[in-house]
């Protein structure tokens, strides 16, 4: 099994760019969410799903979407890049009943220019 | 005030110390405690759960202290491989969100 897997590991963006973060999972987890990690702060959720077609705000969802069609994809798209939103990035899951032990992606270095 | 709050650190010490760091939580209702570990630059990984009657893997040990709203975590026999920054994750709220400290980074030295 692969786990939780995220591309790209880094991306450069200039302000006002759009773009899509990938996660995938292989273990039919029906949890999936997405963190942003700062520096000096928690990692704060931005998105969480807790199965196909069902999705829900973080604790900082604005600039951010995402969608759920499948039980092993979750993308999260940046609607229009901002400086704001440079951080890293983590995709993560978890299985039915067990949503607080959380497997994460690699992360996704994300600078915004 | 920060809803999950842990020092900072580093906390530098030396191969074979023991080493305890805490972690404070501002909601007395808060149901289940984690720590995580997270090596420099890689995601973070449940290291243990942290339950009411405590919890012992190895070396490590987790304790809750409800009363004074606090989870521990101690570390005895430290490897070099123990560094690394160790987070504390609580759920406050059972809305499938869990609540992350910043994290208490711990070096160990030989």
């Amino acid at each position: 099994n692969a786990g939780v897997t995220q591309t790209p590991k880094f991306q450069v963006l200039k302000t006002g760019q759009s773009m899509t973060l990938q996660c995938a999972q292989d273990m039919n987890h029906e949890y999936m969410s997405w963190y942003r990690q700062d520096p000096g702060m928690g990692l704060r959720l931005i998105h969480y799903s807790v199965g196909a077609g069902i999705t829900d705000q973080g604790e900082v969802p604005n600039g951010y979407n995402v969608s759920r069609s499948t039980t092993e994809d979750f993308p999260l798209r940046l609607l229009s890049a901002a400086p704001s939103q440079t951080s890293v990035y983590f995709c993560a899951s978890a299985g039915q009943g067990a949503w607080e032990t959380q497997y994460f992606g690699p992360g996704t270095r994300l600078l915004v220019l | 005030r920060k809803e999950v709050e842990q020092d900072p650190g580093p906390f530098n010490v030396p191969e074979g110390a023991t080493v305890a760091f805490n972690c404070t939580y501002s909601n007395s209702a808060s149901q289940s405690f984690f720590w995580y570990r997270q090596d420099c630059r890689k995601e973070p990984k449940l290291l243990m759960s942290v339950y009411s009657s405590g919890n012992e893997d190895g070396r490590f040990t987790a304790q809750l202290n409800r009363a004074s709203q606090y989870i521990s975590l101690l570390i005895r026999d430290s490897k070099l491989s123990d560094s690394a920054t160790y987070l504390c994750v609580v759920n406050m709220r059972s809305n499938y969100q869990l609540i992350w400290g910043a994290g208490t980074k711990l070096i160990i030295k030989p």
